[in-house]
């Protein structure tokens, strides 16, 4: 599987400002995606990142507040913007690899947001 | 209703005991099928996925499917305290392009 690394690990920011959390893999993916887990919650899909295009937005989630990007096969950013403490969650990115269904998840970035 | 349904718990089982984790899926064009497992403050970590109706083994875990009855369950044989964890349910949809799924979750706990 492949090694998938994010960026920061860990953060706490405040209020209305904006965090952008990286995701990058060690070989080159066909599908990237970001969820979000929320205390105590399960995973929700926010968005698939596509490569070179805009990303897929999931129901509840739109891009002004999530932007996206996947400049590459390899590189996606998620941005987490205007923040409010109900943005406090834990973001992960998850890839697929070629011919594969299954999906593996990075280690995932922890925010707080006061 | 939910599309992937579990059980959130706590499920206890002594150690050495048979766990069993049950799933239920409410679209009838879903395909694959997950079960992941994720300890407290970590990421969800792939267990295994199960295809076909029946029983698939790997080591302690056994997966079964049930497409009719749109259940799929994990059977974790031998239990142990470092299996105590929450174990996800994933579904993918025929025609979601790679997008799955994931249940709630249920919280195992094995005790000594």
């Amino acid at each position: 599987s492949a090694v998938i690394s994010q960026k920061p690990s860990r953060d706490i920011c405040q209020r209305g400002t904006s965090l952008t959390i990286q995701c990058q893999v060690d070989s080159q993916v066909t599908m990237m995606f970001w969820y979000r887990q929320q205390p105590g919650q399960s995973l929700t899909l926010i968005a698939t990142a596509n490569q070179g295009s805009e990303a897929t937005y999931e129901s509840g989630f739109v891009i002004d507040k999530f932007p996206i990007s996947r400049p590459n096969l390899t590189f996606s950013t998620l941005t987490v913007s205007n923040m409010s403490p109900e943005d406090s969650s834990i973001y992960l990115c998850s890839v697929t690899t070629s011919g594969k269904e299954t999906q593996y998840f990075g280690p995932g970035t922890r925010l707080l947001v006061l | 209703q939910k599309e992937v349904e579990q059980n959130s718990g706590p499920l206890s089982v002594p150690e050495g005991a048979i766990a069993s984790l049950n799933c239920t899926y409410s679209d009838r064009g879903s395909q694959s099928f997950f079960w992941y497992r994720q300890y407290s403050g970590k990421s969800p970590e792939l267990i295994m996925f199960i295809y076909s109706n029946g029983d698939k083994e790997d080591g302690r875990f056994t997966a079964q499917l049930n497409k009719a009855s749109q259940y799929v369950s994990l059977l974790i044989r031998d239990s142990q305290p470092s299996d105590s964890a929450t174990y996800l349910c994933a579904v993918k949809h025929r025609s979601s392009a790679s997008k799955i799924i994931f249940g709630s979750g249920t919280r195992l706990s094995i005790r000594p």
